[in-house]
């Protein structure tokens, strides 16, 4: 079976435009997750989406980042008035528990703003 | 302040050593995972250990969690070239994951 799908592989934006950044989960996992990475931050959790419960939004840095998930599958992550800050790899992971166990992760989306 | 400290941070070593590494914490957790990121991929899920003292074995990789649950080592013997990457802890919170800052290893042959 498929896995966990992003896109796009790259983009390069300029600062002070809006991104949108999307995510196809493994079919039937009820989990989504949203992290972002970079160098000398690691690996850090944005947002975590849970069946039809409302998001844990509490990693979001800013108020210009934003995700949704439609049908409780497909998720986009957008980014308004991009920084050079922003710049990282943003993966996606999905999970079929409740746990947050068992993740799997997607290639990753790497975000360049000039 | 980081929630796990990986340590060390960056390794090099010639093929056949053997490495540890380290995966602290002050916090008490369920479990804990560990994670191997390859360039331009994400991270894969190695193991999930969850009994405290307890010991998993993934061929060449072993795998410890501490007695009080708060720290965990990944131990390579004979390391491969194959072996080269970012290797990550995590743990579980509130159903998100917490990283590790990793360890990035290189195997040179």
């Amino acid at each position: 079976g498929a896995g966990v799908s992003q896109s796009p592989s790259n983009k390069v934006t300029e600062k002070g435009k809006d991104v949108e950044l999307r995510c196809d989960p493994i079919s039937g996992h009820t989990a989504l997750y949203w992290y972002r990475q970079s160098l000398g931050q690691g690996l850090e959790f944005l947002i975590y989406f849970q069946g039809n419960s409302a998001p844990d939004k509490s990693g979001l840095p800013s108020d210009r980042f934003s995700a949704e998930r439609t049908g409780g599958s497909v998720s986009t992550l957008t980014i308004q008035r991009t920084q050079q800050e922003d710049s990282a790899v943003y993966l996606c992971a999905s999970s079929a528990g409740t746990s947050g166990h068992e993740q799997y992760f997607g290639p990753g989306t790497r975000l360049t703003v000039t | 302040t980081q929630l796990l400290e990986q340590s060390p941070q960056f390794l090099s070593i010639q093929e056949g050593e053997n490495l540890t590494v380290y995966c602290n914490s002050s916090s008490v957790f369920s479990s804990l995972q560990w994670y191997r990121q390859e360039p331009g991929e994400g991270p894969v899920l190695l193991v999930t250990v969850v009994t405290g003292g307890e010991v998993k074995k993934l061929k060449r990789l072993t795998f410890q969690f501490g007695d009080a649950r708060k720290d965990s080592s990944l131990h390579i013997t004979a390391a491969q070239p194959g072996d080269t990457g970012l290797y990550l802890c995590a743990a579980t919170q509130g159903g998100k994951l917490i990283f590790g800052q990793g360890t990035e290893l290189s195997v040179k042959p």
